[in-house]
């Protein structure tokens, strides 16, 4: 089956542009996860859903971060006001209810010039 | 003190042999241990999960959780140059640096 699907793949944003991220998961995983990955670095993570619910927000590192998944399946990140430390690819991942074992979408790379 | 640490390498292994990767966790209450394979350019991939204190095989990967000492390690078997990617350990959803691994035909 398809696995979790991320749009646009890459993304080139001027300084204080807002950018939003589209992430399509697993049909059937009813958990959404969001990931910050920096060159080098492991993923760093964002924030998680539980259907519509967002059920833990404590890795967005500013109020610039917004995420959203109003249906509880496509869920949308938000970055307002790009800074250039905001560049970095940013991964979503799903998983079946119960488990946070996560499968990953291909991620978006975010350039911020 | 990171939550989860790994030794960023890179670890260089002969073809054939044993590769051993490790994994340090500071949060005593956790109950999930996964470790994902990165290649260059691509996404994590899962490839083992534990809950158990022990040992759990699964073809050529062995991944080893000793709760008392908070470490995690994964084993492979008859290493491939096609193993050669970052190995990342995660704590239920914390990730480790990751640890790179170069597998010499």
């Amino acid at each position: 089956g398809a696995g979790v699907s991320q749009s646009p793949r890459y993304k080139v944003a001027k300084r204080g542009q807002d950018v939003a991220l589209r992430c399509d998961p697993i049909s059937g995983h009813v958990s959404l996860f969001w990931y910050q990955q920096a060159l080098g670095q492991g993923p760093e993570f964002l924030t998680y859903f539980q259907n519509e619910a967002q059920l833990d927000k404590s890795g967005l590192p500013s109020d610039r971060f917004f995420a959203e998944r109003p249906e509880g399946s496509v869920s949308t990140l938000k970055i307002q006001r790009t800074q250039q430390e905001d560049s970095a690819v940013y991964l979503c991942a799903s998983s079946l209810p119960g488990t946070t074992e996560q499968y990953f979408g291909p991620g978006t790379r975010l350039t911020v010039t | 003190q990171k939550e989860v640490e790994q030794n960023s390498g890179p670890l260089s292994v002969p073809e054939g042999a044993i590769a051993s990767l490790n994994c340090t966790y500071s949060d005593r209450v956790s109950q999930s241990f996964f470790w994902y394979r990165q290649y260059s350019g691509k996404s994590p991939e899962l490839i083992m999960s534990i809950y158990s204190n022990g040992d759990k095989e699964d073809g050529r990967f062995t991944a080893q959780l000793n709760k008392a000492s908070q470490y995690v390690s994964l084993l492979i078997r008859d290493s491939q140059p096609s193993d050669s990617a970052t190995y990342l350990c995660a704590v239920r959803l914390v990730f480790g640096q990751g640890t790179r691994l170069t597998i010499n035909p």
